[in-house]
Order: C-alpha cells, then sequence, then structure tokens
C-alpha cells in the first residue's frame, strides 16, 4: 500500500543490531512525552511515554532517553527485528496527558535481513 | 486500552464534495480528537470533539471546513467539506484513556482520503 511518511529522514540497520532514533522537541514547558510506532496502512500504535522528571525509562527491548537541557528525546530499540520497521514518532504534550499532541518530524526505520 | 474503528478506510473523491469520516470507540470516552497526515508529513491535531458542545479547532482549521460532531461519549464523526486536493490525506481518530500516571492516546488506523 501506499507509503506514510515518503519524505521522512530514514534509518536503515541490519537485523539483530540496536538502533536510535532521536527528535528535537519544541517547547520547554512540555511535561511528557510518547513514543509512536507506525505501520503502513495502520494508525499510530503507542511504544513508550516519560515524564519531564525521568531522564530514562525503559520498556521491552525499548528505551527512551530524555535530555531537557537541549530539548532532545531518543528511542533506543535493543536486537532489531524485521518487524520493527515502519516510521516512528515521538510526541509532546503540556501536560501528563495524552490531549492535544504534537508530533515530531518522523524517521522510518527499516531493518535489513 | 480501546478498540477504535473508522469509516471509511479510505476513499477517493471528487473537488468541491463533501465526505464525513466516522469514528466509533467499543468504551465511552471523555476525550476524542482528530488529527491530519498529509502525504510524507507528520501528525496535526485538527480539533478537539467535546460531547454535547461545539468541537475545539486548532489554529489553521475551522468549523466550516472541518465540522465534527460529538453525539454521545463512543462517536465522532468529521466532515471534510468542499474538498480540494490539498485535502488529500489521512485523517485519524484519537481517544485519551486516563491511566495512572499519565493519559494515553489510541489512534484509530485511519482513513486515507484522496481528491481528485
Amino acid at each position: 500500500g501506499e507509503n506514510v511518511g515518503l519524505h521522512l529522514p530514514t534509518l536503515s540497520v541490519q537485523e539483530g543490531d540496536n538502533s536510535i532514533i532521536n527528535c528535537a522537541y519544541s517547547n520547554s514547558a512540555s511535561d511528557y512525552f510518547i513514543w509512536y510506532k507506525q505501520e503502513s496502512g495502520k494508525g499510530p500504535q503507542f511504544i513508550i511515554d516519560i515524564r519531564s522528571n525521568m531522564d530514562k525509562r525503559q520498556g521491552q527491548r525499548v528505551t527512551v532517553l530524555l535530555n531537557k537541557t537541549v530539548k532532545h528525546l531518543s528511542l533506543q530499540i535493543a536486537a532489531t527485528q524485521p518487524g520493527d520497521s515502519a516510521v516512528y514518532f515521538c510526541a509532546e504534550n503540556l501536560s501528563q496527558g495524552a490531549q492535544k499532541l504534537v508530533f515530531g518530524q518522523g524517521t522510518r526505520l527499516t531493518i535489513n535481513p | 486500552s480501546a478498540v477504535i474503528s473508522q469509516k471509511p478506510s479510505r476513499d477517493i473523491c471528487q473537488r468541491g464534495t463533501s465526505l464525513t469520516i466516522q469514528c466509533q470507540v467499543d468504551s465511552q470516552v471523555t476525550m476524542m480528537f482528530w488529527y491530519r497526515q498529509q502525504p510524507g508529513q507528520s501528525l496535526t491535531l485538527i480539533a478537539t470533539a467535546n460531547q454535547g458542545s461545539e468541537a475545539t479547532y486548532e489554529s489553521g482549521f475551522v468549523i466550516d471546513k472541518f465540522p465534527i460532531s460529538r453525539p454521545n461519549l463512543t462517536f465522532s464523526t468529521l466532515t471534510v467539506s468542499n474538498m480540494s486536493p490539498e485535502d488529500s490525506s489521512i485523517y485519524l481518530c484519537s481517544v485519551g484513556i486516563s491511566g495512572h500516571p499519565n493519559t494515553e492516546a489510541f489512534f484509530g488506523q485511519g482513513t486515507r482520503l484522496t481528491v481528485v
């Protein structure tokens, strides 16, 4: 089907390697950040979130790092699998909720066999 | 979590016509939102669909172009009016589910609209 994000930055990694996807957010007052995964033809899927009073949070094979000093967010995916191929978006909000999310540009991750 | 169903999943429409997109949630939710994702772009919030009152629109979006209904806590519609090719996008319904400590946002699969 038609791909979402034809003009997005891309990242290609070998299957089994670790990947790091970066995001610069805009509002220094943002208090809550989320990473979403979007596969072709589907809506965004929640991966992991982090609040501004934390600098690191770990999930299953994923880690989110937050650097408020430089307004930078990263998503680390360990031991990538073919199913990790998708477009990844960061999103920010001014409160500890999911209302009125502001999404980043997105990065297309491709896993090479 | 929540199961969100959007109809139609895709459509091809003639310019000047209007399309109404439906969003059905499997549980009652307070917060419902509509987003637009233009080709090759990220998601942009169109409006918050308020149950029992007029929707709250973000800068750059107006009610005449994107009328929204929210008759109850499980259903909303977004109409794209007087369409032009620039309206070709994916339109996504989202709901906020209160959790502890945060409220999570869940998305429908989207409606892929092509205007010719």
